[in-house]
């Protein structure tokens, strides 16, 4: 159980062009997701929190215009770069704050998305 | 002072050793923490969550936690080259977010 699938696991695409990644809770419902960023050997980065049904909130210098998150549903965000250039290549997870009974909203991770842009 | 500290190692232990992993936090209020193995390029999987002072164990893994030193660490008996990844600690910080340290890069040696 706690099963969380992203899609796609990797894109390459141009400079200026935008690029949606989904994040899907597969066998519960995820009222509150995540969406992080890491760059090679640094830690994960928290971009925003995404809560169903609401706006997300950003974390402080995350452009919110630029990464668009939409959770229409208990089991599916997504998370658009839009305009995307060289500098947001990264490595994109995000996780579902997991179902009640495994222990303080545990969170599960996604297995990312690798984007590069050119 | 960041608000959870890793030594960002490498650690390196031979096979068969307990491996310690260590991580210090600043903010008083977390109540859980959480660690988690990331091997290189995929994302993190969760080990341990603890929220009570003293030991918990799973398998081969004992997560300790004292929340008067505000101190977190993982011990990984027996280990295997396997085990060889880069541990991160995390506390739940205010709205449920995680607040991660940098992580420690282990090495299992055969």
């Amino acid at each position: 159980g706690a099963v969380v699938s992203q899609h796609p696991s990797w894109v390459i695409c141009k400079s200026g062009t935008s690029v949606k990644i989904e994040c899907r809770s597969l066998d519960f419902q995820a009222t509150t997701m995540f969406w992080y960023r890491q760059f090679p050997k640094q830690s994960l980065m928290l971009m925003a929190t995404s809560n169903e049904g609401s706006k997300a909130t950003y974390e402080q210098g995350v452009e919110k215009d630029k990464f668009l998150i939409n959770h229409a549903s208990l089991t599916l965000s997504t998370l658009t770069v839009t305009s995307a250039h060289p500098e947001d290549s990264s490595f994109y997870i995000c996780s579902a704050r997991g179902p009640t009974g495994i222990g303080d909203n545990v969170q599960f991770f996604g297995p990312g998305t690798r984007l590069t842009v050119l | 002072q960041k608000e959870v500290e890793q030594n960002s190692g490498p650690l390196s232990v031979p096979e068969g050793a307990i491996a310690s992993l260590n991580c210090t936090y600043s903010d008083r209020g977390s109540q859980s923490f959480f660690w988690y193995r990331q091997y290189s390029g995929k994302s993190p999987e969760l080990i341990m969550f603890i929220y009570s002072n003293g030991d918990k164990e799973d398998g081969r893994f004992t997560a300790q936690l004292n929340k008067a030193s505000q101190y977190v660490s993982l011990l990984i008996r027996d280990s295997q080259p396997s085990d060889s990844a880069t541990y991160l600690c995390a506390g739940r910080a205010k709205g449920g977010k995680l607040i991660f340290g940098q992580g420690t890069e282990l090495s299992v040696k055969p």
